[in-house]
């Protein structure tokens, strides 16, 4: 299986900072990744898929980059509406695998 | 808009099988798209299940193929999972997805239901 690593899996954050979350794969990937959100009792959101894809609907703020095994999403600006737990997820191979998740707090 | 709502029992006993359906609206399964299951649980946070196409064909995850059975009943519109002698491990909120067109990463999902094993 392919394993997902995300760093960090906590981070504080304060309205208007740039936020970058960092994905690791144990094998490339070739773009196949997308980007969730969750929030606490919701279920996860797609944000971004192909790595850096942005979905219907989704604010500009969010980007997705990287290739290979190593991918980011950024938030360029962060807004009261972004306080959530963020998972990548490969599409590569089965099975599909997601990482560990990143919650993203108020500082 | 297409819109997933799962339904079944929130608590099932040791050993027996956990049944879950998912009904669609918005969309007739029977036109396209793969649908399927994800679950998340604390201990092992979110874990593809498997997705089932409305000719029936499917992709389960090897881990539970040996338990796993999914169904489609396209008169009703709507899928099912069926997972057999479930344990304490298999507890976790069970959510039904569709997959996207063209990728396989997961556009729409259901609310999601929470499923304990417990006796």
């Amino acid at each position: 299986d392919i394993q997902m690593t995300q760093t960090p899996s906590t981070l504080s954050a304060s309205v208007g900072d740039r936020v970058t979350i960092t994905c690791r794969a144990s094998q490339i990937l070739n773009n196949w990744l997308a980007w969730y959100q969750q929030k606490p009792g919701r279920a996860p959101r797609l944000l971004i898929s192909q790595a850096s894809t942005l979905e219907s609907g989704v604010p500009s703020r969010f980007s997705g980059s990287g290739s290979g095994t190593e991918f980011t999403l950024t938030i360029s600006s962060l807004q009261p509406d972004d306080f959530a737990t963020y998972y990548c997820q490969q599409y590569v191979d089965y099975p599909l695998t997601f990482g560990g998740g990143t919650k993203v707090e108020i500082k | 808009q297409v819109r997933l709502q799962e339904s079944g029992p929130g608590l099932v006993k040791p050993s027996d099988t956990l049944s879950l359906t998912c009904a669609v609206s918005g969309f007739s399964i029977s036109t396209d798209y793969w649908w399927g299951w994800i679950r998340q649980s604390p201990g092992k946070g979110l874990e593809w299940i498997g997705y089932i196409y409305h000719t029936g064909d499917t992709y389960y995850a090897a881990s539970l193929k040996s338990r796993l059975t999914m169904s489609v009943d396209t008169s009703r519109n709507q899928f099912s999972l069926k997972l057999s002698s479930v344990t304490a491990v298999d507890t976790a909120v069970y959510y039904c997805i569709k997959k996207k067109a063209g990728w396989f990463a997961f556009d729409i999902w259901g609310h999601g239901t929470r499923v304990t094993v417990s006796s």
